[in-house]
């Protein structure tokens, strides 16, 4: 596609259940990152792929996140257990190399 | 860690008038970047800064680098409805961080007809 993708675009979850994130970067980008964005936040950096490798994995709040990169492409970012405060938009980013990131729109995850 | 503080939080403006958003950091940035963010949307680039200095134009925005590298403004001239967001700067540390990018916490924009 034209653009990152991600999916879904909006996910309700009951605590301690985990959820899965999608992102399908922009087609060549090698570099891939996700952030989060709680209300009324800034950005909150979690991971960067560089490939298929995570060179910075500083972000991450817990050990109950993780993230995965396939094939230079797809991603996903799981939440184990997930909490009430993981409630926010994860948004995921592409660049070629370490270049301008682009966005997607974001998965706006609810933990109730 | 590195922050990025951003001024004003918020701003609500008569169509027509100009606007001014900066941002200020304590630590050294080698590229500054300011991002608009309209509702259910990721962040769209609107400017890109990478020297010391540099003062940078698009339309109606005009953005600055600044010398100490450790802070950067915004100015939108002319405002008009669809202005209306939430504005962010960015900076990137480079070196080990590269592709890292710090976010400041937003400036919102309402623009009144």
């Amino acid at each position: 596609g034209a653009g990152v993708s991600q999916s879904p675009s909006n996910k309700v979850t009951e605590k301690g259940k985990d959820v899965e994130l999608r992102c399908d970067p922009i087609s060549g980008h090698t570099a891939l990152y996700w952030y989060r964005q709680s209300l009324g936040q800034g950005l909150e950096f979690l991971i960067y792929f560089q490939g298929n490798s995570a060179p910075d994995k500083s972000g991450l709040p817990s050990d109950r996140f993780s993230a995965e990169r396939t094939g230079g492409s797809v991603s996903t970012l799981t939440i184990q257990r997930t909490q009430q405060e993981d409630s926010a938009v994860y948004l995921c980013a592409s660049s070629l190399f370490t270049d301008t990131q682009y966005f997607g729109p974001g998965t706006r995850l609810t933990v109730l | 860690g590195q922050q990025l503080n951003q001024s004003p939080q918020s701003m609500f403006i008569q169509e027509g008038e100009d606007v001014s958003m900066n941002c200020t950091s304590s630590s050294i940035f080698n590229t500054w970047l300011w991002y608009k963010q309209d509702p259910g949307e990721g962040p769209v680039l609107l400017i890109a800064l990478y020297k010391a200095g540099e003062l940078t134009s698009n339309g109606r925005l005009t953005a600055q680098f600044g010398i100490t590298r450790k802070d950067s403004f915004l100015n939108i001239s002319a405002s008009i409805p669809s202005d209306v967001g939430i504005y962010f700067c960015a900076g990137l540390a480079g070196g080990t961080s590269y592709g890292k990018l710090t976010f400041g916490q937003g400036t919102i924009l309402t623009v009144h007809p």
